[in-house]
């Protein structure tokens, strides 16, 4: 069936360091990419998400670009702050999202000052 | 736009008792989806429903569980004689057909005595 590997976190990097959480991804046919988050006391957001191959989803500062020859949707972010300490969630759906999402395990991401 | 709005945000019970979770999604969005998420997991996929028609069920979803939307508008996930392992956070999620991704509630959060 069709599933998400995350990386394995805890993730704790300085503030102002460069951040990828890594999301690997198997499924029939091609699905669509997204990255929710989960700051801590709030529910699931949306971060950002691809559509289609090689098409690159961006949001405050992260992006991710939809790799199709890995199959892969690594999230990015140059220079992190303190704020986006959170649980992050990589996740596929069909249908353009319209259909059940499949998630990773989540990697929680601390960022120190 | 008000969000996803999850009732009640905690539920405490003894096992064997039935509970009840109401959602209420986005309005204008046709399909509400619950999923169920413990602790350090990424959310599970139970169902799903397009207006009032359920159109998939997970394996997860045991002959002891049951969610109806009977108006196409809010959904309710009931739970009869609960067990120690359905402790868990349920979340409700809603979307249009139009292509626009899941909208995620609080979820409400169910700890079994």
């Amino acid at each position: 069936g069709d599933s998400v590997t995350q990386m394995e976190g805890p993730v704790t990097l300085s503030e102002e360091a460069f951040l990828t959480i890594n999301c690997t991804y198997t499924a029939t046919g091609y699905p669509s990419l997204f990255w929710y988050v989960q700051y801590p006391g709030e529910g699931l957001q949306l971060l950002l998400k691809a559509t289609k191959a090689d098409d690159k989803g961006s949001n405050k500062g992260f992006e991710a670009t939809y790799r199709k020859e890995t199959t892969s949707f690594h999230l990015e972010k140059g220079s992190v702050q303190v704020s986006d300490s959170a649980v992050y969630f990589c996740a596929l759906a069909f249908n353009f999202g319209n259909e059940k999402l499949t998630f990773g395990t989540g990697t929680r991401l601390t960022i120190i000052p | 736009d008000t969000g996803v709005s999850q009732d009640p945000r905690h539920k405490i019970t003894k096992r064997g008792q039935n509970v009840t979770f109401r959602c209420d999604p986005i309005s204008e969005h046709n399909r509400l989806y619950w999923y169920r998420q413990t602790l350090g997991q990424g959310p599970e996929f139970l169902t799903y429903f397009q207006n009032e028609a359920q159109l998939e069920k997970s394996r997860l979803l045991s002959d002891r569980f049951s969610a109806e939307r009977p108006k196409g508008s809010f959904s309710t996930l009931e739970i009869q004689r609960t067990e120690q392992g359905d402790s868990a956070m349920y979340l409700c999620a809603s979307s249009q057909q139009s292509g626009q991704p899941q909208h995620f509630g609080d979820g409400t959060r169910l700890s079994i005595l």
